[in-house]
């Protein structure tokens, strides 16, 4: 089946520091991903989507400009929280969807980041 | 950080039994539904899905029952097991299938 492999699994960063989270899909072409954030005990909230070769739709209230994302080909999305603050401390997972946002999603395994 | 005064719904439930886990989504424009199922630390794993155009949909020790007229969904699990302990979140997907929308979520703990 699809696999998203997602790193790095956890990263603990000073704080105005910049961290980059790469998505990989391995054995399919992802032409559309999507970045969430889960903070502890909530839901997953998306906070942009992604597709191949255009700029990333951000989710309202999220600022495009600390949470930047390039999508340059089928297989890679990277998410690079830029000035991090302890309150960007969270768990950032990807999903990817084969087909343009279609009906078949798989997820990464998800990244800890602890801002110190 | 995380908002205060949140917390998960939880159900907790002995091995052997079965475990029912609801849903209420929003958007009466969404027509393809998800359960994941989502342990410590990882990312969701998908379980069941479902479209709009059935009521029920059956797999292995799983059961997810649709309500269209009052935008209930359910997740039945037959014979919890303890490794069934995790978080479980129903996901709502609208006809341009642009976006999937997680609902809150249920922590489900499995008593040996």
């Amino acid at each position: 089946g699809a696999v998203v492999s997602q790193h790095p699994s956890w990263v603990i960063c000073k704080s105005g520091t910049s961290v980059k989270i790469e998505c990989r899909s391995l054995d399919f072409q992802a032409t559309t991903m999507f970045w969430y954030r889960q903070f502890p005990k909530q839901s997953l909230m998306l906070m942009a989507t992604s597709n191949e070769g255009s700029k990333a739709t951000y989710e309202q209230g999220v600022e495009k400009d600390k949470f930047l994302i390039n999508h340059a080909s089928l297989t890679l999305s990277t998410l690079t929280v830029t000035s991090a603050h302890p309150e960007d401390s969270s768990f950032y997972i990807c999903s990817a969807s084969v087909s343009g946002g279609g009906r078949g999603y798989t997820f990464g395994s998800g990244t800890r980041l602890t801002v110190v | 950080g995380e908002s205060v005064g949140l917390h998960l719904p939880t159900l907790s439930v002995q091995e052997g039994d079965n475990s029912i886990i609801n849903c209420a989504y929003s958007n009466s424009a969404s027509d393809y539904f998800i359960w994941y199922k989502q342990e410590s630390g990882k990312g969701p794993q998908f379980i069941i899905d479902i479209r709009s155009n059935m009521d029920k949909r059956q797999g292995q020790r799983v059961t997810v029952l649709l309500n269209k007229t009052v935008k209930h969904l359910s997740l039945q699990i037959a014979a919890t097991q303890p490794g069934d302990s995790a978080v479980y979140f129903c996901a709502e997907n609208d006809a341009s299938g642009s976006r999937l929308t997680f609902g809150e979520g249920t922590q489900l703990t499995v008593n040996p």
